[in-house]
């Protein structure tokens, strides 16, 4: 199946910050999402972006298909985005990345 | 998106007996819906596919006799975990497809003490 590496595994930033977190996959894949799991484990969807460029507020993604890999950039960080960010990939099925361990501290 | 409803979000139960997890496609007609298992700090594993009128699928290493699932209408899944077991206690999430991205129901905690 589909690997899907997620760097860095954790960050710690201070409030304000930006961030890039990245998502490797190893083979083509039909659907890219990105997920924020808060701390009562509820997976809220991001982005669904299978390629290009999306934007929501203060977050942004990107995904180059060609070369396998997306972006999730996080602005002006807050201490609400805080929690695990996993990126997912569809190939047979539905493969979730190592995950992300963001922490925002005030 | 599709709202999924998952019930209930967290049980404690003794060990040996069983407890049934509810998954609810409110508003789209699901023929698919997916079983996912997460460890503390680790990812999410697919665990199963759950088929609509039809046997579920298993992912490798999965115990079919223990994780039974059901999935009788285009709106609802059911897994029950059998002759649970304290290496059972997880996180058990599932999931729609709509066709332009998946959408989570808000996950069921075990505790099996």
């Amino acid at each position: 199946g589909i690997q899907v590496e997620q760097s860095p595994p954790d960050l710690i930033l201070q409030e304000g910050a930006n961030s890039t977190l990245r998502c490797n996959f190893s083979d083509s894949v039909n659907n890219l999402q990105w997920f924020h799991q808060n701390p009562w484990g509820q997976l809220i969807n991001l982005f669904y972006i299978p390629s290009g460029t999306k934007q929501n507020g203060r977050l942004s993604a990107t995904t180059v298909a060609t070369e396998r890999y997306s972006l999730l950039y996080i602005s002006s960080s807050q201490t609400t985005d805080s929690g695990v960010y996993f990126c997912a990939a569809t190939g047979n099925q539905f493969y979730f990345g190592t995950g992300t361990s963001l922490t925002v501290i005030p | 998106g599709a709202v999924v409803s998952q019930h209930p979000s967290w049980v404690i139960c003794k060990s040996g007996t069983s407890v049934k997890i509810e998954c609810r496609s409110l508003d789209f007609q699901a023929t698919t819906m997916f079983w996912y298992r997460q460890f503390p700090k680790q990812s999410l594993m697919l665990m199963a596919t759950s088929n609509e009128g039809s046997k579920a699928t298993y992912e490798q290493g999965v115990e079919k006799d223990k994780f039974l699932i059901n999935h009788a209408s285009l709106t609802l899944s059911t897994l029950t975990v059998t002759s649970a077991h304290p290496e059972d206690s997880s996180f058990y999430i599932c999931s729609v497809d709509r066709g332009y991205g998946y959408t989570f129901g808000s996950g069921t905690r075990l505790t099996v003490v």
